[in-house]
């Protein structure tokens, strides 16, 4: 079993600021999924990436496989921004972290 | 174009009923994924199919829980004899095929309350 640890649990931002979440995990593994999910339950897959560094918008998402390490960057943090943000390695399957809580204020 | 269906959206039984969930995944989608997710804890794995092959059941919690897809599609997520601590919200997922680089695509979910 992978086990997957996210830092921090939560994160509260002012409007404006840059946000970043990190993800560790145990077990070599062939891509990491980055997942948002709003109050009301609904997934949202942001980023999928097996190296390097993926951009969307205010979203960046890096990975140095060696080192199982992933960080979910968010540029420029906007209300709407707000939600859990979780970490999903996969190997044949996917593993979650605990989700980081992400409250960004006006 | 239609993404993963779950129904329904909700569901409220009594213990010791049994439910179903139904799942219809993205058309051409050869991996479908069950996960749960309990009241303040994260995302669990279920049970995974690809293809034709036999199914993933590793993270079934217990013996109640059984899945089937039925023709490579739609898959039902059945609780047998359900117990308050089944309440959960079941999300599906579905994926072009199993593995990395493949990313997964998630359903609403079905918010399941035993009473």
């Amino acid at each position: 079993k992978n086990e997957v640890e996210q830092s921090p649990q939560n994160l509260t931002a002012q409007e404006g600021e840059f946000i970043t979440i990190n993800c560790s995990y145990s077990v070599g593994i062939s891509a990491l999924h980055w997942l948002q999910q709003h109050p009301g339950g609904g997934i949202v897959s942001l980023f999928m990436l097996s190296s390097g560094k993926k951009k969307h918008g205010r979203l960046i998402a890096t990975i140095n496989i060696q080192e199982k390490h992933s960080s979910l960057h968010i540029t420029a943090s906007h209300p709407r921004d707000s939600a859990v943000y979780i970490c999903a390695p996969e190997g044949h399957k996917l593993s979650f972290g605990a989700g980081t809580t992400v409250t960004v204020r006006a | 174009g239609a993404g993963v269906s779950q129904s329904p959206s909700n569901k409220v039984t009594e213990k010791g009923k049994d439910v179903e969930l139904r799942c219809d995944p993205i058309s051409g989608h050869t991996a479908l994924y069950w996960y749960r997710q309990s009241l303040g804890q994260g995302l669990e794995f279920l049970i995974y199919f690809q293809g034709n092959s036999a199914p993933d059941k590793s993270g079934l919690p217990s013996d109640r829980f059984s899945a089937e897809r039925t023709g490579g599609s739609v898959s039902t997520l059945t609780i047998q004899r359900t117990q308050q601590e089944d309440s959960a919200v079941y999300l599906c997922a579905s994926s072009l095929i199993a593995g990395g680089n493949q990313p997964q695509h998630f359903g609403d979910g079905t918010r399941l309350s035993i009473l």
